[in-house]
């Protein structure tokens, strides 16, 4: 099973952006067979999916959080990373990185997400 | 964007009972369900995909099944390590959605 490690700031000013990282371990973001995801859980709630990426660049965000959020991936480095711009207090949560089963025929949309990293909790506060 | 509803929020039971927990979809999302355990201070953990499927390693207590709007998790007989958070998702399409998960509690 590969191993996701998500890294990052721990605080963060309002207003500013949060850029966060996930180095996986034991599979190849080239990997034809997976997308790459953040989900997050603010304290104490339940989880919300950000984004996910193909090692093509070929990405899908939540809705609501497209017009701030920018995903990309770096084979080379076999990482992948997450930019919120414009964050505040309700940002503030624990960002998971993702593995995300895909079908290469393209017939499906990326589906479940296996394994997780363990995670980094980013505040926004001044 | 598909709503997961999941019941009930909080169940107490005790160990070595059998327990049902439920996730309702707002609109249909055939066999595109996925279960998760999370347990405190831990990632989420997958269990079941395509409603019924068991992932790697996961123990035969655990079932799911369901199809369309109605999908239900099933532990056959509860262990000290399954009291934790379930979370439901579906992947129908690409705005993906989490249910507000099951909370198991020891009574």
């Amino acid at each position: 099973q590969p191993q996701l490690q998500a890294s990052g700031p721990g605080l963060v000013q309002p207003s500013e952006t949060l850029s966060l990282t996930c180095t996986v371990s034991g599979d190849s973001t080239s990997n034809i067979d997976y997308f790459w995801g953040w989900i997050r859980q603010p304290p104490g709630k339940g989880l919300e999916w950000i984004a996910s990426i193909y090692y093509s660049g070929s990405a899908y965000h939540n809705p609501s959080l497209k017009s701030r959020v920018t995903i990309s991936a770096d084979t080379s480095k076999n990482r992948f990373s997450l930019e919120l711009n414009s964050v505040t207090a309700a940002d503030t949560a624990l960002y998971f990185c993702a593995r995300q089963r895909y079908d290469s025929s393209g017939y499906y949309y990326p589906r479940w997400f296996d394994p997780w990293g363990q995670g980094v909790l980013v505040t926004v506060s001044s | 964007e598909i709503v997961l509803t999941q019941s009930p929020a909080t169940l107490s039971v005790s160990p070595g009972e059998r327990v049902t927990l439920s996730c309702r979809a707002s609109q249909t999302v055939t066999s595109d369900l996925a279960w998760y355990q999370q347990k405190p201070g831990q990632a989420p953990r997958l269990l079941i995909y395509a409603a019924s499927t068991r992932a790697t390693g996961i123990p035969a207590r655990f079932s799911g099944s369901g199809s369309g709007t109605e999908f239900t998790l099933t532990i056959s007989s509860l262990q000290s390590e399954d009291f934790a958070v379930y979370y439901c998702q579906q992947y129908n399409n690409w705005r993906y959605t989490f249910g507000q998960g099951t909370r198991l509690e020891i009574k």
